[in-house]
């Protein structure tokens, strides 16, 4: 089993601050994937990195996929109180269909 | 059509009922999933369909049986389930290829009583 260790666990902030979500493996993943997960509700896929140091942006957020594909990291700049929820990441080994590997999720909380 | 419904969205359940979940999806995905999570944790794989053919079962207990009648259906039936089965199932689509990320549904938030 390919673990993927995600930090912090839990983030408490004011609205306006910035964080930084991490995801880091010892092992290679084709592909990491975020999502957002809302309580009541299943995870909402927020993007896909494929590329070794590739950078997406998605309005406030950036991530951001390590050179070497083993880690990654989802960047939010200005929170707020919308942007509380589960924040997943997963990787993926290969490009056919199976199982993907959670990390444990960052809960985040951002207080108005 | 980008949605996976899932039926119902809560169930309470006897340890002795049969009772089944559902899921549907429309979008042409040709692999379908069985998550299962528990509060505050990540969701952990059950089964994975491709194809309509079962082509991953993680182990789990023949209390859970899945089912997909055809490439936009997936149920998961459920039998003699124990009060720790309690949890939320989501189910889940994908294009070919992991590349392409998952379409969760919004899940069935289950209570073996």
């Amino acid at each position: 089993t390919q673990l993927l260790e995600q930090s912090p666990q839990f983030l408490s902030i004011q609205e306006g601050e910035n964080l930084t979500v991490y995801c880091n493996s010892s092992s290679v993943f084709s592909s990491l994937q975020w999502y957002r997960q809302e309580p009541g509700e299943g995870p909402v896929l927020l993007v896909t990195v494929v590329t070794g140091g590739e950078v997406k942006k998605l309005k406030r957020l950036t991530f951001q996929f390590g050179d070497a594909r083993k880690d990654s990291s989802l960047h939010i700049t200005a929170a707020q109180p919308g942007d509380t929820g589960l924040y997943l990441c997963a990787g993926a080994r290969g490009t056919s269909y199976g199982k993907l590997t959670f990390g444990q999720g960052t809960i985040l909380t951002v207080h108005p | 059509d980008t949605e996976v419904t899932q039926t119902p969205k809560h169930l309470v359940m006897g340890m002795t009922n049969k009772k089944s979940l559902k899921c549907e999806q429309h979008m042409g995905h040709r692999a379908m999933y069985w998550y299962k999570q528990k509060a505050k944790k990540p969701p952990e794989l059950m089964f994975v369909y491709s194809y309509e053919k079962l082509s991953i079962n993680e182990s789990v207990p023949s209390r859970f049986s899945p089912e997909c009648p055809n490439s936009s259906l997936l149920n998961l039936h459920l039998h003699a389930l124990q009060p720790e089965d309690s949890a939320l199932y989501l189910c889940a689509s994908s294009r070919s290829g992991l590349t392409y990320g998952y379409t969760f549904g919004s899940g069935t938030r289950l209570t073996v009583v």
